[in-house]
């Protein structure tokens, strides 16, 4: 079955640095890829998504990569601030029956220190 | 703004005693959602209607139940909550139609007394 493989936390950055999640997949066909970042006691928010081979998807930042060659969407930052601090979920969306599930990887949490 | 919605925030119940609850979106999403998370971990999913077809998961215990009396609505019963039912849960809506991804409720945290 499809599956999704996250790079495991935690990780801890200062403020600035350069952050790289790496998340990589299994799946049949051609899956949509997600970041989602949860907040303390929030839920999930959808962070950037990419639907198809070498698409980019961008937000607040935080950019991620379909790459089908290598089965990766891994999540990268230029320079990370305190209010990243975050949980963040890589997932693929299906194309076999049953699409609208997700499937989670296990979560990064980060924290950024000033 | 167009919104998943979910009450209470925080429920405490005891062992044992039933407790229901709530969602409501307003973003007119065919599909719905109920997730378990427990601390550290990823979304669960327990079970999801696609309009008023229910799907649940395989390994969804029986104790969970659910409800969608419209398209804005749904409900998880959970009928005898154990120690172990303590945890986030999370509703999320998406449309088959459009194919949007997933747009998650901020929760409630379940704790059991």
């Amino acid at each position: 079955g499809d599956s999704v493989t996250q790079m495991e936390g935690p990780v801890t950055l200062s403020e600035e640095a350069f952050l790289t999640i790496n998340c990589t997949y299994t799946a049949t066909g051609y899956p949509s890829l997600f970041w989602y970042v949860q907040y303390p006691g929030e839920g999930l928010q959808l962070l950037l998504k990419a639907t198809k081979a070498d698409d980019k998807g961008s937000n607040k930042g935080f950019e991620a990569t379909y790459r089908k060659e290598t089965t990766s969407f891994h999540l990268e930052k230029g320079s990370v601030q305190v209010s990243d601090s975050a949980v963040y979920f890589c997932a693929l969306r299906g194309t076999q029956g049953g699409s609208e599930k997700l499937v989670f990887g296990k979560g990064t949490k980060l924290t950024v220190n000033p | 703004d167009a919104m998943v919605i979910q009450n209470p925030r925080y429920q405490v119940t005891q062992f044992g005693k039933p407790v229901t609850l709530s969602c409501s979106q307003t973003l007119n999403h065919n599909v719905m959602y109920w997730y378990q998370q427990k601390s550290s971990q990823a979304p669960k999913l327990l079970f999801h209607y696609y309009d008023k077809d229910f799907n649940n998961e395989a390994d969804t215990p029986d104790n969970f139940q659910s409800r969608r009396p419209n398209t804005s609505f749904c409900f998880l019963d959970i009928r005898s909550p154990g120690l172990g039912d303590a945890a986030m849960y999370l509703c999320a809506t998406s449309s088959r139609t459009t194919g949007q991804p997933q747009h998650f409720g901020d929760g409630t945290r379940l704790s059991i007394l």
